[in-house]
């Protein structure tokens, strides 16, 4: 079955560094790999979306890379705020006819003032 | 605004006693989804549905129906819930394959 797995260990940094969190899946590349954030009680907020073919996806302070060759995707917060502490999910979604998206148990990071 | 509702917020029931979790957009997107969140398990597809009258099992549909009558509307039933139901639940949606999915704010579901 196919499988994505994120490092379950929270992450702690301080304000101003770049976070980075990696995603990595298993058996064939996903047709695209997609990055939520949730805070606690709330439902996951989309933020990037990345296709198979693209090594690198941007948005503000936000870059998502994929790399098919390691089977895995890294989620990068650059210039770190505290109001970016929140849990970070990976999806996977298989370029079938299913609309079935699997999430990772998600990376929780702190960011330290 | 666009957004994904969900009623109730909260739900304390006992075992066995039918209930529904109502699931309504406004973005007339095609795609629902449902999903449960427990801790060290992530989310879980339980459902979802490509158009109206199209669904379609997920990961752990079990104990669960869905309907979708209307583009809109995705409700989920629970016809004898068991405490192992007792969950987070989100409902979700997406215009196309290729697009993010917009979560409810979720129900948090106690079957004692």
């Amino acid at each position: 079955s196919q499988k994505i797995e994120q490092n379950s260990e929270a992450l702690n940094i301080q304000e101003g560094k770049t976070a980075t969190l990696t995603c990595n899946y298993t058996n064939y590349s996903p047709a695209y790999l997609q990055w939520y954030r949730q805070d606690p009680g709330r439902g996951p907020v989309f933020l990037l979306l990345i296709r198979e073919n693209e090594k690198e996806k941007r948005k503000e302070r936000l870059k998502v890379t994929f790399d098919t060759t390691l089977k895995q995707s890294l989620f990068h917060i650059t210039a770190s705020q505290p109001a970016d502490s929140a849990t970070y999910l990976c999806a996977r979604h298989m370029d079938t006819g299913r609309r079935a998206l699997t999430f990772g148990s998600g990376t929780r990071l702190q960011v330290q003032p | 605004e666009a957004q994904v509702t969900q009623n109730p917020r909260y739900l304390i029931t006992v075992t066995g006693k039918k209930l529904t979790v109502t699931c309504s957009q406004n973005m007339n997107h095609e795609y629902m989804s449902w999903y449960r969140q427990d801790p060290g398990l992530g989310l879980r597809q339980i459902y979802y549905s490509m158009n109206v009258e199209v669904t379609d099992k997920g990961d752990v549909p079990e104990g669960y129906k869905v309907s979708r009558k209307e583009k809109r509307n995705f409700p989920l039933i629970l016809e004898s819930p068991s405490p192992n139901q007792t969950s987070l639940y989100f409902c979700a949606s997406s215009q196309d394959r290729f697009a993010g999915y917009t979560f409810g704010s979720g129900t948090r579901l106690t079957v004692v």
